[in-house]
């Protein structure tokens, strides 16, 4: 059964600097990766997908790698903002059913 | 920009009432998924639609919970009855359903509050 592991928790930065957040997972056999974003009370936005073939995505100021041999996921944000402030849940998607699994999130507060 | 819609928001009930929340998904979605989300936790998968056929509802609590969707198009997840336990945010989401894996869009979800 997959397990989804982020650390940390929550995590609270000063505007602009650079951060990472982690993500680990125990089956390799992954279609592919997501990272979300979830703001409180709201749905999830999908920020990046990777392919299982790939080792990097990027979107403007968002970086996610993935190495799927060692089960483990990065999401980088440069210069962070305080419109970054969410909750970030990365997902692996089963391989067979495409399923995603969660993991339980990385609260992020930037502080102006 | 298409997105997917769930009707109600919010929803307050008593125990052992039924509920029901409704999905549309965005047009051409294959795919269609529920999720359970407990505060504080990621969200677990439900039931998983390819076109109106479900392909996986291991984790759906089936004494209770049923889901449909007739036509392939939008979906219907029901409690009857409700239980105190069952309060959550419950997500839909959708994706084009290509083998290989797709971007997975989300609703806002139906915050289920069960008093």
């Amino acid at each position: 059964k997959q397990e989804v592991t982020q650390i940390p928790a929550a995590l609270s930065v000063p505007e602009g600097e650079n951060l990472v957040l982690n993500c680990s997972f125990t089956d390799s056999a992954i279609y592919n990766l997501q990272w979300f974003r979830q703001d409180p009370g709201k749905g999830l936005t999908s920020l990046l997908l990777i392919q299982s073939s790939q080792r990097e995505q990027t979107s403007g100021r968002l970086n996610a790698s993935l190495d799927k041999s060692s089960g483990r996921s990065t999401l980088y944000i440069a210069a962070s903002q305080p419109g970054d402030s969410a909750t970030y849940l990365c997902a692996p998607a089963q391989g067979g059913s495409e399923k995603l699994v969660f993991g339980k999130g990385t609260k992020l507060t930037v502080n102006p | 920009e298409a997105e997917v819609a769930q009707s109600p928001r919010y929803k307050i009930t008593e125990k052992s009432q039924a509920v029901a929340f409704w999905c549309d998904p965005i047009s051409g979605h294959a795919t269609l998924y529920w999720y359970r989300q407990i505060l504080g936790q990621g969200p677990e998968l439900l039931v998983q639609f390819q076109d109106e056929s479900v392909v996986d509802d291991s984790q759906l609590p089936k004494d209770r919970f049923s889901a449909e969707r007739l036509k392939g198009v939008d979906s219907t997840l029901k409690i009857q009855p409700a239980e105190l336990g069952d309060s959550a945010m419950y997500l839909c989401a959708s994706s084009l359903g290509r083998r290989g894996g797709d971007i997975q869009y989300f609703g806002a979800g139906t915050r289920l509050s069960v008093l």
